[in-house]
């Protein structure tokens, strides 16, 4: 049971342009979602998260919004600029006596193109 | 500030053996998880630790264990390897309580042959 969901293998956008991931999850229990930026046999690096309490956070270039009735999560990346180019995971994780647990989408690689 | 760290960062085994990978987590975070990462199932959860304790567990057979010291560093052991445990292995490590940001390290490589 794949509970959350990244239905974009993959995303080429022109350099300068907006990029938007998106994320769809089915646990109504997941309370934290984040985004990470993952390059080949290097470990995730964090991009951004939101609590579910929000329905945007901003840090710079990256926006992500949370939908809370629809399930679904997005990452705007604004402009978009080569060095953006990545695999992106979106994350979320349940509140379990405290405990951290992420569960992981199967990632978006994204191509900026020049 | 350092951040997690994980030793070794590539190895070679061979099947049957066993293998233990080592973290070191963020000054001040008590919270060690552990994911393992393969092309075919993506990234997914094996265990977090947290006050030397295991909290959650993952969907993997017996043969992964781990433990945590008292100064939160952490160890994970695969017993018995298997072709298909090769796999990039990451630790994440965070401060206590849900909410907080989980951070990676660079990963182990395994290769089983």
């Amino acid at each position: 049971d794949q509970q959350v969901k990244q239905n974009s293998p993959s995303l080429s956008v022109q350099e300068g342009r907006i990029s938007i991931l998106n994320c769809d999850y089915t646990n109504s229990m997941f309370d934290y979602f984040l985004w990470y930026k993952k390059y080949p046999a290097e470990g995730p690096t964090f991009l951004i998260s939101i609590s579910s309490i929000k329905d945007k956070n901003e840090d710079g270039r990256f926006t992500v919004f949370l939908n809370k009735s629809a399930k679904h999560l997005s990452l705007h990346i604004v402009p978009s600029q080569p060095g953006d180019s990545a695999v992106y995971f979106c994350a979320a994780s349940a509140p379990i006596q405290g405990a951290q647990k992420l569960v992981f989408g199967q990632g978006t690689r994204l191509t900026i193109n020049p | 500030k350092a951040g997690v760290t994980q030793t070794p960062r590539y190895l070679i085994k061979t099947r049957g053996q066993q293998v233990t990978l080592s973290c070191s987590p963020i000054s001040g975070h008590r919270s060690v998880s552990w994911y393992q990462q393969t092309p075919g199932q993506g990234l997914q959860f094996l265990f977090e630790y947290f006050s030397e304790t295991q909290r959650n567990k993952g969907n993997f057979p017996g043969r992964f264990s781990g433990r945590q010291f008292s100064n939160s560093r952490s160890e994970m052991n695969v017993s018995t390897l298997e072709l298909g445990d090769s796999a990039l292995y990451l630790c994440a490590s965070s401060a206590v309580g849900t909410g907080n940001t989980i951070y990676f390290g660079e990963g182990s490589w395994l290769t089983v042959v």
